[in-house]
């Protein structure tokens, strides 16, 4: 069945550095992915989406690319700040229009002054 | 005010209750879910509904069961709670505006404690 695989943390930094979250995922057909992040004693918010092979989901300075041939996902932020403190959650919609998302189980991110 | 939102925020209970969590959404979403999230778990679906006609199971159902009292109101029960059942719950909402994307909003969430 479909699946998302992502890196395991916590992953600790320092205010500036560089991030990447790795994301792989297994399905059929064409899924649409998804970035979502939880902020502490808050629910998900989306980050950034892409729908097709190729696609870039940007927001907030975070970016990640659809690579159909890798079947990856991976979240990148060139400079964090300690307010990205947060778990971040990759996932994907099943090819069929609106049923639910298939979570990966989260990596928490922390970034220190 | 919140699209999504959930009550309780928190709850305590013991095991062999039966405890209802709300969950109504004024975003005008057909599409409603109810997720738990677990450490190291993510979030799993428990149950969603298209309408208020149409409920499905999930992948973890079983101690669990949904109403769906109109388009804006979902409800999770569970009718014998179990310590395993502590965990975070969250209810989402999707749209068909936002179909082809399968966007969700979340609701704040539900933290449960079953002693």
């Amino acid at each position: 069945g479909d699946s998302v695989t992502q890196m395991e943390g916590p992953v600790t930094l320092s205010e500036e550095a560089f991030l990447t979250i790795n994301c792989t995922y297994t399905a059929t057909g064409y899924p649409s992915l998804f970035w979502y992040v939880q902020y502490p004693g808050e629910g998900l918010q989306l980050l950034l989406k892409a729908t097709k092979a190729d696609d870039k989901g940007s927001n907030k300075g975070f970016e990640a690319t659809y690579r159909k041939e890798t079947t990856s996902f991976h979240l990148e932020k060139g400079s964090v700040q300690v307010s990205d403190s947060a778990v971040y959650f990759c996932a994907l919609s099943r090819t069929q229009a609106g049923t639910a998302l298939i979570f990966g189980k989260g990596t928490t991110l922390s970034v220190s002054s | 005010d919140a699209d999504v939102t959930q009550t309780p925020r928190n709850r305590i209970t013991k095991t062999g209750k039966r405890i209802m969590l709300e969950c109504s959404q004024t975003k005008g979403h057909d599409r409603m879910y109810w997720y738990r999230q677990d450490p190291g778990l993510g979030l799993r679906l428990i149950y969603y509904s298209f309408d208020v006609k149409d409920i499905n199971k999930g992948e973890i159902s079983d101690g669990y069961s949904v109403s769906r009292q109109a388009q804006a109101k979902f409800s999770l029960s569970l009718e014998s709670a179990i310590p395993n059942q502590t965990a975070l719950y969250f209810c989402a909402t999707s749209g068909r505006t936002s179909e082809i994307y399968n966007e969700q909003f979340f609701g704040p969430g539900t933290r449960l404690t079953v002693l």
